[in-house]
C-alpha cells in the first residue's frame, strides 16, 4: 500500500541547534516533493519544492534533501530558534493533475 | 505568493443543517482547485479535486452528496456540506493550483463545528 510516514512523536531541541526531520514514502514515484510549515489553526504555508532530479534545495536556515532510492527526504533547520516551533507536513505529487497528499506531520519545538 | 481567504473562517451550526465555504482568490487565476479536511491531530486528506467549469472528482469514500463543489470561476470555489452531523466537525482548507507553473496556495482554513 502507499504511505508517507513522518516522526509521529514530537521532536524537542533547543535553541540554536539544528532540527532534522523526516518523510519516508513507500509505492510513491514523486516527481516532485514539497514541505509545509502548519501553525495550530492555520492552513499549511508552503516552504519549499525538490524536484526528483535534485539532490539538495536550501532557503535561508532551511535545507532539504530528496533521495529517489531511499524514497526519503530529509528537511533541516538550523540555527533553530522558538518561532520555528510548529508542525512541518511534507507532501508528494501523487497521480495526474498535481494531486499532493500529506504525511502525517511532525510537531517541533524548539526550546530556549 | 498569492492571497487566499476563505469566509467563514470558523462556523458553528446546528446538526441537519448545510453550510456553505467560499474559497477565493485575490490575485491569481486557479485552474485547479482541491478541498481537503483536516481531523484534530491528523494529516490534510484530499477530499476533492475541482477545474473551473466543470464537476468535481471526489476522493474514494467522500460522498459527492454531501460535499457539494462548485467551481464557479477561476478565483472562487465553494464547498457545501450539506446535511451536516457532528462527525463531520473538522478543519476545511481550500488550496488552489496555477496553470502549470507548480505554484499552489493554501487558503487559511474553515473550522466547522456541527452540534
Amino acid at each position: 500500500s502507499q504511505k508517507i510516514e513522518q516522526n509521529s512523536e514530537a521532536l524537542n531541541i533547543q535553541e540554536g541547534k539544528t532540527a532534522t526531520l523526516t518523510c519516508n514514502y513507500t509505492n510513491y514515484s514523486p516527481a516532485y516533493l514539497q514541505w509545509y510549515r502548519q501553525d495550530p489553526g492555520r492552513g499549511p504555508v508552503f516552504l519549499l519544492l525538490i524536484r526528483e532530479n535534485e539532490k539538495e534545495k536550501r532557503k535561508e536556515r532551511l535545507k532539504v534533501t530528496f533521495d529517489t532510492t531511499l524514497k526519503q527526504s530529509l528537511f533541516h533547520i538550523t540555527a533553530s530558534q522558538p518561532a520555528d516551533s510548529a508542525t512541518y507536513l511534507c507532501a508528494l505529487f501523487t497521480g495526474g493533475g498535481n494531486k499532493l497528499t500529506f504525511g502525517t506531520g511532525t510537531q517541533l519545538k524548539v526550546e530556549l | 505568493g498569492a492571497v487566499v481567504s476563505q469566509h467563514p473562517s470558523w462556523v458553528i451550526c446546528k446538526s441537519g443543517t448545510s453550510v456553505k465555504i467560499e474559497c477565493r482568490s485575490l490575485d491569481f487565476q486557479a485552474t485547479t482547485m482541491f478541498w481537503y479536511r483536516q481531523f484534530p491531530k491528523q494529516s490534510l486528506m484530499l477530499m476533492a479535486t475541482s477545474n473551473e467549469g466543470s464537476k468535481a472528482t471526489y476522493e474514494q469514500g467522500v460522498e459527492k452528496d454531501k460535499f457539494l463543489i462548485n467551481h464557479a470561476s477561476l478565483t472562487l470555489s465553494t464547498l457545501t456540506v450539506t446535511s451536516a452531523h457532528p462527525e463531520d466537525s473538522s478543519f476545511y482548507i481550500c488550496l488552489l493550483d496555477g496553470t502549470g507553473n507548480n505554484e499552489q496556495f493554501f487558503g487559511p482554513g474553515t473550522r466547522l463545528t456541527v452540534l
